[in-house]
Formats: structure tokens, C-alpha cells, sequence
């Protein structure tokens, strides 16, 4: 167990929609990633947010948006869904940044799977 | 960004030891080498990492060659729990910027009993 928490672990919906994933972040991390994992983009980092303020932007569409609550919790928008948005969404989270003196280890959550149809 | 080659599959049989290489030729002074591994059906876990010394721990060790542009990542005794997808990634300690790891294919690590 990382001790992150990610929910759903499961959803399904159709294209169109928007939905809402969850993270919570160990206990003392202040900063927290999102990941998308496709079977043929392998892992891709999205986005990542560092003591309430957004740090870095990967590939991460307008279509999806993210935010962390002054509780630490972040939660991954993402609208206007389409067939190949099905993926699975992974959340992961470390004391701090590398360049603020984090190790560079993350923890990972068990991941959200989305499926769109 | 500094980009790490790694072969796409590996074959081992069960309580002998692995060793998975991994290429960075083009690697920085502030990289440091980190290992990371996805078992089926879960997150990516943290395996190791280091920057110029050969590193160990509970779970692997990490040999890294003089000149850095190579490293080895060495399961002493694999068990069938091995069997992962593992990922080597370079992670610069300095400076600004994204610190999201870049994950490429991986080595896909197969165990046979």
C-alpha cells in the first residue's frame, strides 16, 4: 500500500460526458502528478501540483483540467469525453519537488479506470 | 530531456539472478538514475535510485558504469513476483521545471518457474 488513495477505481460513461477523479496524497506530500496509462501511449505525465499551486504541465489536453485544495487532495477534470480518453488515470505523490529538495521518489496510487464508450 | 534505452522483454527463470541494463548515453551531471516497476494491474512502485556510486537495498541493487551512461538494475533472486514491467528513468536534481518522471517502454520482465 503507498498510502495513496485514488477513487474511482472504476468508471464508465459515455463520450461527451465529463467526470471527476479523485486523489488523495500520503500523509506529508505536498506534491501530487497525474498520469494517463493507454495501451499505446504507455505512461504519460499530465500534470503535477505543488502545495496548492500548479508546478509543471505535460501532455495533458484542454479538454482536462486539475486543481489541489488547500487540503492537499487533488481531482482531475476531464470533459467533453471521447473513445480514446479510455485509460487508465494514476495518481502519485512525493514530499516535494526534486528541484525543492524531494528524492525524486513518487508513490503511486492503484490508479482510476476509465472506460468511455 | 535526457532519454534512457532499455530492451523490450526479458526472460528469467525463477530464484536465479536479473539483470536488466539500461542505455543514457546522453546523460546529464545532475541526473540521477532511477528504477521504477509496474506489476500487472497496479501502479508504478519505486525500486532504486542513485547518481554515480553502486546503490542497494531491500528490493534490488544498482550498478552504474564509471562513465554513467549505462546502468544495471540486478534482482539478486527472482521470484515469480518479479515479474513487472521496469522502467528506467533519469530525474535531473536542479533547476526548475516538471519533475513528472518520463516514462518510456520499459523492460517487460518475465519469470518462468
Amino acid at each position: 500500500d503507498s498510502g495513496v488513495t485514488q477513487t474511482p477505481k472504476h468508471l464508465i460513461t459515455a463520450t461527451g460526458q465529463r467526470v471527476t477523479l479523485r486523489c488523495s496524497p500520503r500523509s506529508g506530500d505536498l506534491s501530487v502528478y497525474w498520469y494517463q496509462q493507454s495501451l499505446d501511449q504507455g505512461l504519460q505525465f499530465l500534470i503535477q501540483y505543488y502545495n496548492g499551486e500548479e508546478r509543471a504541465k505535460g501532455n495533458i489536453l484542454e479538454r482536462f483540467s486539475a486543481q489541489q485544495f488547500p487540503d492537499l487532495h487533488s481531482e482531475l477534470n476531464l470533459s467533453s469525453l471521447e473513445l480514446g480518453d479510455s485509460a487508465l488515470y494514476f495518481c502519485a505523490s512525493s514530499v516535494a519537488p526534486v528541484a525543492g529538495g524531494g528524492t525524486g521518489e513518487l508513490f503511486f496510487g492503484e490508479g482510476s479506470r476509465l472506460t468511455v464508450l | 530531456d535526457a532519454k534512457t534505452t532499455q530492451p523490450n522483454s526479458m526472460e528469467s527463470n525463477e530464484e536465479e539472478p536479473v539483470h536488466l541494463p539500461c542505455n543514457h548515453s546522453t546523460i546529464s551531471g545532475t541526473d540521477y538514475i532511477h528504477w521504477y516497476r509496474q506489476l500487472p494491474s497496479q501502479g508504478p512502485e519505486y525500486v532504486i535510485h542513485g547518481l554515480t556510486s553502486n546503490v542497494n537495498n531491500r528490493m534490488a541493487s544498482l550498478a552504474i558504469a564509471e562513465d554513467r551512461k549505462s546502468s544495471t538494475l540486478i534482482l539478486h533472486r527472482a521470484t515469480l513476483r518479479d515479474a513487472a514491467v521496469y522502467y528506467c528513468i533519469l530525474v535531473r536534481h536542479s533547476g526548475g521545471g516538471a519533475d513528472g518522471l518520463t516514462f518510456g517502454k520499459g523492460t517487460h520482465l518475465i519469470i518462468q518457474p
